[in-house]
């Protein structure tokens, strides 16, 4: 199985900066057909998971510009600008490239 | 805009089956090419993805669980449905079903499971 791992576990954030979650996988991520499966998704408490990002850096519709990813093979990146209330939950980076389907460990980001 | 709500009992004694149906409104189940996904999460824990069914009947499963798991689609009443055999306390979880195919862009809300005689 691929291993998915996010780092930090947790994240203190101030109203109005900026947080970034990395995710890195156990191997590439680029599947024969040319694409990199790689999505990260919101879990607000109490709620079932929401996608955010696809394919790396695609986003959701509706999900605001305020969250981009980045990266590439093995390494990614979550990056929250202007951090703002609602934003808080954990955050999940999720492959789809090889079975079985895997997920990151998650990312709780806090507002300090 | 595509709902998926998922159904089936709350409470499953040791050694039974486990039975879920997820239940697709606002589109056919049949178009696009969309795979259909349970994923479950244990209270407190992270994901856990156990298998997907496409609308031809084909399957795929999680290694850690295939033994014991079944998923069907049936077109005609725009449902899939998730069977998992002798299970345990530690199938105790919300299980989740989802649409997609590379990710999981529309989930139902989830419906918790608890495994307990």
């Amino acid at each position: 199985d691929i291993v998915m791992t996010q780092t930090p576990l947790s994240s203190p954030v101030t109203l109005g900066q900026s947080a970034s979650i990395s995710c890195r996988s156990s191997q590439s991520l680029v599947h024969s057909d040319g694409n990199t499966y790689l999505s990260w998704l919101q879990q607000r408490p109490g709620q079932p998971p929401r996608l955010l990002i696809y394919k790396i850096s695609n986003r959701f519709s509706g999900v605001p510009d305020r969250f981009s990813g980045s990266g590439a093979g093995t390494d990614f990146t979550l990056k929250i600008s202007r951090v703002e209330a609602e934003d808080v939950g954990v955050y999940y980076c999720m492959q789809a490239t090889q079975f079985p389907y895997t997920f990151g460990q998650g990312t709780k980001l806090e507002i300090k | 805009q595509v709902q998926l709500q998922e159904s089936g009992p709350g409470l499953v004694k040791p050694s039974q089956t486990l039975s879920l149906t997820c239940t697709v409104s606002g589109g056919s189940i049949s178009s696009g090419y969309y795979y259909w996904s349970w994923i479950r999460q244990p209270a407190g824990k992270g994901l856990e993805w156990i298998g997907r069914v496409y609308t031809s009947g084909s399957t795929n499963y999680n290694p850690s669980l295939e033994s014991r798991v079944t998923i069907s689609v049936d077109t005609s009443k725009n449902q899939f449905s998730l069977k998992l055999t002798s299970v345990t306390a530690a199938d105790t979880a919300v299980y989740y079903c989802a649409r997609g195919y590379g990710d999981f862009d529309y989930w139902g809300q989830g419906t918790l499971v608890t495994v307990s005689s």
